[in-house]
C-alpha cells in the first residue's frame, strides 16, 4: 500500500499570504495524485487532479505541482474561505489511498 | 444538474448488515467509475471501494470479503452491501464519481456499528 504523508499537520497564516502544502508518497505515483478541500460538516471537494490540473470551478489561486513522490498544493493568496482540511489522494496503485490531511487556519 | 443522494445508513449491531444506496441524476453511473469513501468521526478520508465499467470492482483490504459494490443502470444507482459489520466501520459513507479525482460527492450517510 502506498502511504501518503502530508506536511505540515497545521498551517496558520494570514489572509493574502501564500500557503504551501506538501504530500510525499512512499513510492512513485507518477502524476496520479489529486487534492481535496473539506470544510467542517461538508463533503470534500476536488481541487486538483493528475497533480496539476484544476477541477472545474476551482479558483486560479489554487495550483498543484510535482510528480513521482513529491507533490505540492499552493494557495497563492489566502482568502478567509480557504480555512479547511486539505487531503491528497493517489490512484496509481491499489488500494487507492489518502494522506492524513493538513489543516489550514486563517489568522 | 448533477445530484448524488446517499441513503441506507443507520445504527446496526456488530456482525449485522446494511445496504447503502446512492441515487444519481445528471449523469449515468455506467459512464464512469463510481466509488465509496468513508470518514470515521473526527478522522480522515478512507477509500472503500470502486466499480468501473459496471463490473470491475476493487476494495480496500479493510473491507474485502465483507463489502460488495454494485450498480443498477436501470435505476442509475450505486450500492454498497456491507456484511459482518464491525465497530471500526462506523463512519460517514460518501459516494463519489471518479474522473481522475473523486467528483462530485454525495452528502454522505452515517453508519454506526454499536451494541
Amino acid at each position: 500500500e502506498i502511504v501518503l504523508t502530508q506536511s505540515p499537520a497545521t498551517l496558520s497564516l494570514s489572509p493574502g499570504e501564500r500557503a504551501t502544502l506538501s504530500c510525499r508518497a512512499s513510492q512513485s505515483v507518477s502524476s496520479s495524485l489529486a487534492w481535496y478541500q473539506q470544510k467542517l460538516g461538508q463533503a470534500p471537494r476536488l481541487l486538483i487532479y493528475d497533480a496539476s490540473n484544476r477541477a472545474t470551478g476551482i479558483p486560479a489561486r489554487f495550483s498543484g505541482s510535482g510528480s513521482g513522490t513529491d507533490f505540492t498544493l499552493t494557495i497563492s493568496s489566502l482568502e478567509p474561505e480557504d480555512s479547511a482540511l486539505y487531503y491528497c489522494q493517489q490512484r496509481s496503485n491499489w488500494p487507492w489511498t489518502f494522506g492524513q490531511g493538513t489543516k489550514v487556519e486563517i489568522k | 444538474e448533477v445530484q448524488m443522494v446517499e441513503s441506507g445508513g443507520g445504527l446496526v449491531q456488530p456482525g449485522g448488515s446494511l445496504r447503502l444506496s446512492c441515487a444519481v441524476s445528471g449523469f449515468t453511473v455506467s459512464s464512469t467509475c463510481m466509488s465509496w469513501v468513508r470518514q470515521a468521526p473526527g478522522k480522515g478520508l478512507e477509500w472503500v471501494s470502486v466499480i468501473c465499467s459496471g463490473d470491475n470492482t476493487y476494495y480496500a483490504d479493510s473491507v474485502k470479503g465483507r463489502f460488495t459494490i454494485s450498480s443498477d443502470n436501470s435505476k442509475n444507482t450505486l450500492f454498497l452491501q456491507m456484511n459482518s459489520l464491525r465497530p471500526e466501520d462506523t463512519a460517514v459513507y460518501y459516494c463519489a464519481a471518479f474522473y481522475g479525482g473523486f467528483d462530485p460527492w454525495g452528502q454522505g450517510t452515517l453508519v454506526t456499528v454499536s451494541s
